[in-house]
């Protein structure tokens, strides 16, 4: 079992809905990034959070540190959000390690 | 702005070739990673490294080297490369932790090697 498991795999929503992404952990963290990687493009770091809620425009991260959970929210979602999204935890043992989810597909339909 | 760059976008090897990936960071960063991407197993950690001459094994470092001779540089190398080795491969960097609060991760566009 992975250390950090993703879900849904795949998202396929209309434009303007509310989208959540799900990020459970296994292991004591430092910190929790949420990563976003367009088709063929590199990986862009949208949030790192260590505790309670976060948000960027039209994006939301939550984290739960006794449940060792976050999610990842979009609000009115585009077609230009569509990617794929990564969440990667820092463990407490290793600080110089990060390990990752396998990713959650975004699709966004007009 | 801050960046990541990776020397090559694209490369095509032939097996038992030497291939080396540069990567360079402008933001005076101590950290620096070598992932490879393959579908289905999403980003594995080859190496890194947390100062200059410091490097650590990853996850998966056989078959790679690494070299940090500068802050700013970070290169993998493949010594004979395999059809096997054909990836994604990314580079990253970070500030090191402080206290809790550990570094936010940077990355590369990426490098997608194919060994033929």
């Amino acid at each position: 079992k992975n250390e950090v498991e993703q879900s849904p795999q795949n998202l396929t929503a209309q434009e303007g809905e509310f989208i959540t992404i799900n990020c459970s952990y296994s292991v004591g963290i430092s910190a929790l990034h949420w990563l976003q990687q367009h088709p063929g493009g590199g990986i862009v770091s949208l949030f790192m959070l260590s505790s309670g809620k976060k948000k960027h425009g039209r994006l939301i991260a939550t984290i739960n540190i006794q449940e060792k959970h976050s999610s990842l929210h979009i609000t009115a979602s585009h077609p230009r959000d569509s990617a794929v999204y990564i969440c990667a935890v820092r463990v407490w043992t290793n600080a110089g390690k990060s390990t990752f989810g396998d990713g959650t597909t975004l699709t966004v339909k007009p | 702005d801050v960046k990541v760059t990776q020397s090559s976008r694209y490369l095509v090897k032939r097996t038992g070739e030497k291939v080396f990936l540069e990567c360079v960071q402008d933001m005076d960063h101590e950290n620096m990673f070598w992932y490879r991407q393959d579908p289905g197993l999403g980003l594995r950690l080859i190496y890194f490294s947390y100062d200059v001459k410091m490097k650590e094994k990853g996850d998966i470092p056989e078959g790679y080297s690494v070299s940090r001779e500068k802050k700013e540089r970070f290169s993998l190398i493949l010594e004979s490369a395999s059809t096997n080795q054909t990836s994604m491969y990314l580079c990253a960097s970070s500030k090191p932790g402080q206290g809790v609060i550990t570094g936010e991760l940077f990355f590369g566009e990426g490098s997608r090697l194919t060994v033929l």
